[in-house]
């Protein structure tokens, strides 16, 4: 019964490939997130989608780009990966409202070679 | 731009002692949320506290928010080894955009 669950939880690979990562959320919630937490434990949101429609787009390199194909699913596919990718990539999700509180997936480690 | 800024960076105490973090923040917010970050983990809702309340409790947690000083306080009560994890304030400012702005983070060490 996990509420938020992402995949793969590791993930190794060499400079200039391209990945995905899998996002789903079973609460019915309509708001999802991807958020990336550097190696001091800094987390800055990314992007933030609203029954599929993108609502938040931070500054990110154009080679990262979220895919929501229903409400329950938000992946995200970077291309060309470049050392500077390596970090925790974190997907969440919330109901919005005025309480807006998040809940987290445990999160994908991605190590750039 | 960040957002919260957590006080202290770091904070190691013993069992059974309180702990208490800060977190100042710049903007004017609709609300202040702590979550926990054990090693490895996703970070965990602990407690929310809306712009017009000054003090929430719950459980051994209890927040404060000062928002003439934009602070808040995080104090968890008669600590355990358990408690050990990273605390992270997060803002969620005025705004259509459901987004929240997380602080840089302090790291709890409660030694047994």
């Amino acid at each position: 019964d996990t509420a938020v669950s992402q995949t793969p939880k590791y993930l190794v690979t060499q400079m200039g490939n391209d990945k995905s990562i899998k996002c789903e959320q079973n609460l019915g919630h309509d708001t999802m997130y991807w958020y990336k937490q550097d190696s001091k434990k800094f987390l800055k949101i990314m992007f933030s989608y609203n029954n599929k429609e993108l609502i938040i787009n931070e500054t990110v390199p154009n080679r990262f780009s979220p895919k929501s194909p229903d409400k329950a699913h938000l992946n995200l596919h970077i291309n060309s990966l470049e050392l500077g990718d390596s970090a925790v990539y974190f997907c969440a999700s919330s109901q919005g409202g005025s309480r807006n509180e998040q809940f987290f997936g445990p999160g994908t480690r991605l190590t750039v070679l | 731009s960040q957002q919260g800024e957590e006080d202290p960076q770091a904070l190691s105490i013993q069992e059974g002692e309180n702990a208490t973090m800060n977190c100042s923040y710049k903007t004017s917010i609709n609300n202040l949320q702590w979550y926990r970050q054990n090693s490895g983990r996703g970070l965990v809702h602990l407690i929310l506290i809306r712009s017009n309340e000054r003090e929430k409790h719950s459980g051994r947690l209890r927040v404060t928010l000062d928002t003439s000083k934009k602070s808040s306080s995080l104090l968890i009560t008669a600590s355990r080894a358990a408690d050990t994890a990273s605390y992270f304030c997060a803002t969620d400012t005025s705004g259509s955009a459901r987004q929240l702005t997380f602080g840089s983070g302090t790291q709890l060490t409660v030694l047994p």
